[in-house]
C-alpha cells in the first residue's frame, strides 16, 4: 500500500459549477477525515467517517458540501455551486481504530481547488 | 472558544542550532497533543504524539514537552539541518475532529 491517495491533484472550475474529489485511504484504515486548508492556515476539519458512517460534520461544511463513503473504503467530497471562497487545498486523512484516540493520521497529497 | 496558537512569526535559525517552537492552547482539556510537519504543496506528516501524563517525549533529534498546567507544548529540533525547513503544526482533538494551529514556518540556513 502506497498511502492515502487523492484525485484529482488539481482542479480549476468556474463559479457555480459542481466538483467532486475522491480519496482512497490506506486499506486497513477504517477512520477517514476530510480537511480544508487555505494559505497560511492549518488544516480545518470538515468531516469524519468511521467505516461508512459519517459521525461528525463541522459547521464549515455548508449545505453545498456533501461527503460519502459508501462501502467504507474510498470517499468522495462534492461541492455544489462552487464559490470563489471554496478555493483551497482539500486534504483527506485516514487512521486506524486500534489503540486509543491518539492514533496518528496519515494524510494524502491533497486536491488543490481553484474557483474562477 | 477553543484556540490553538503557534508562533506567528517564521523562525530562522542557523544549521546546527536548536529550534524551539511553541504551541499554546485555550479551552481544551486534551488527553494528548500531536505535532505534524508540512512541506509546501503536500499533506501534513505525523511526527510525535505526547499524552497528558507524559512530560517529555523524544524521537531522534526531536523533543516535545507538554505542560497541561501552562497549557503549552514546546517542540525542539536539535542539531537542525536545512532539510528540517518546513512548517510545523500542532494539533489537538475535540470530539472526532483534529484541530490544528496555523503552524510555524521554520527555515534552517547553512
Amino acid at each position: 500500500d502506497t498511502g492515502v491517495s487523492q484525485d484529482p491533484r488539481h482542479k480549476i472550475t468556474k463559479r457555480g459549477q459542481n466538483v467532486t474529489f475522491r480519496c482512497d485511504p490506506i486499506s486497513e484504515h477504517n477512520r477517514l477525515y476530510w480537511y480544508r486548508q487555505t494559505l497560511g492556515q492549518g488544516p480545518e476539519f470538515l468531516t469524519y467517517f468511521q467505516n461508512e458512517a459519517q459521525l461528525e460534520k463541522s459547521r464549515l461544511l455548508s449545505d453545498r458540501f456533501s461527503a460519502e463513503r459508501p462501502k467504507g473504503s474510498f470517499s468522495t467530497l462534492e461541492i455544489q455551486r462552487t464559490e470563489q471562497g471554496d478555493s483551497a487545498m482539500y486534504l483527506c486523512a485516514s487512521s486506524t481504530t486500534s489503540g486509543s484516540w491518539g492514533n496518528e493520521q496519515f494524510f494524502g497529497p491533497g486536491t488543490r481547488l481553484t474557483v474562477l | 472558544s477553543q484556540k490553538i496558537e503557534q508562533n506567528s512569526e517564521a523562525l530562522n535559525i542557523q544549521e546546527g542550532k536548536t529550534a524551539t517552537l511553541t504551541c499554546n492552547y485555550t479551552n481544551y482539556s486534551p488527553a494528548y497533543l500531536q505535532w505534524y510537519r508540512q512541506d509546501p504543496g503536500r499533506g501534513p506528516v505525523f511526527l510525535l504524539l505526547i499524552r497528558e501524563n507524559e512530560k517529555e517525549k523524544r524521537k531522534e533529534r526531536l523533543k516535545v514537552t507538554f505542560d497541561t498546567t501552562l497549557k503549552q507544548s514546546l517542540f525542539h529540533i536539535t542539531a537542525s539541518q536545512p532539510a528540517d525547513s518546513a512548517t510545523y503544526l500542532c494539533a489537538l482533538v475535540s470530539g472526532y475532529a483534529l484541530n490544528f494551529g496555523k503552524g510555524t514556518s521554520l527555515l534552517v540556513t547553512p
